[in-house]
């Protein structure tokens, strides 16, 4: 039972340049998340998916697309990566909206 | 809208008690604690709903005043394993479909020997 794994833990990118972080979860959730973390500053939502085949815009949308692979699978895309992306990106799922968060170790970002 | 914590920081000596607030001018449904120690994920502690009672965990504690759209949190008889950042997290209570979620800045909780 590995939770919520992320894949990269790491990544450089140039400006302009596109990527798409993995997010999966094993705990049958129904909701998933996606969270930008910045230095000294609070978690601040990207885009969630309260449940399979629905996705919805968080506080910070500007930038991203994600896609609600399955149940399992929450994928973030960043189309042309801009140095203000430059952040931690959490992942995380509930059993559903509302319930308590399990979060993914994290992709640590870096646009040049 | 996301909650303001109080305090940014907080720096205690072993066996030292603490209070963490968290208060949105938003009428709340739930709030929700995480710990977060550094350079790993957050970690949930505790859920308060509206209309629930306070809650418990070992020795970190939390209540929620639903009128005055604030929670807080209490940490006694601090151990060193209790250093990390406290987030709280809000959950609006909305007449939409869905009820909008926020995290605080967060309270750095430094436990000293």
């Amino acid at each position: 039972n590995a939770g919520v794994t992320q894949t990269p833990k790491f990544q450089v990118l140039k400006t302009g340049q596109s990527m798409t972080l993995q997010c999966a979860q094993d705990m049958n959730h129904n909701s998933m998340y996606w969270y930008r973390q910045d230095p000294g500053m609070g978690l601040r939502l990207i885009y969630y998916s309260a449940s399979e085949g629905t996705t919805d815009k968080g506080e910070v949308p500007n930038g991203y697309n994600v896609s609600r692979l399955n149940k399992r699978e929450f994928s973030l895309r960043l189309e042309s990566a801009a140095p203000s992306q430059t952040s931690v990106y959490f992942c995380a799922s509930s059993a559903r909206e509302g319930y308590e968060q399990y979060f993914g170790p994290g992709t640590r970002l870096t646009v040049t | 809208q996301q909650p303001v914590q109080s305090p940014q920081a907080v720096i205690l000596r072993e066996g030292e008690d603490a209070v963490i607030n968290c208060s949105s001018s938003k009428a709340l449904y739930s709030v929700h604690w995480y710990r977060q120690k550094h350079g790993e994920a957050p970690v949930f502690l505790m859920i308060l709903l509206k209309g629930g009672e306070q809650k418990g965990h070992e020795k970190i504690s939390a209540s929620f005043n639903e009128k005055k759209q604030q929670s807080s949190l209490y940490l006694t008889a601090s151990q060193l394993s209790y250093s990390g950042t406290y987030f709280c997290g809000t959950e609006e209570d909305s007449r939409d479909n869905f009820n909008k979620f926020y995290f605080g800045s967060g309270t750095k909780l430094n436990v000293k020997p």
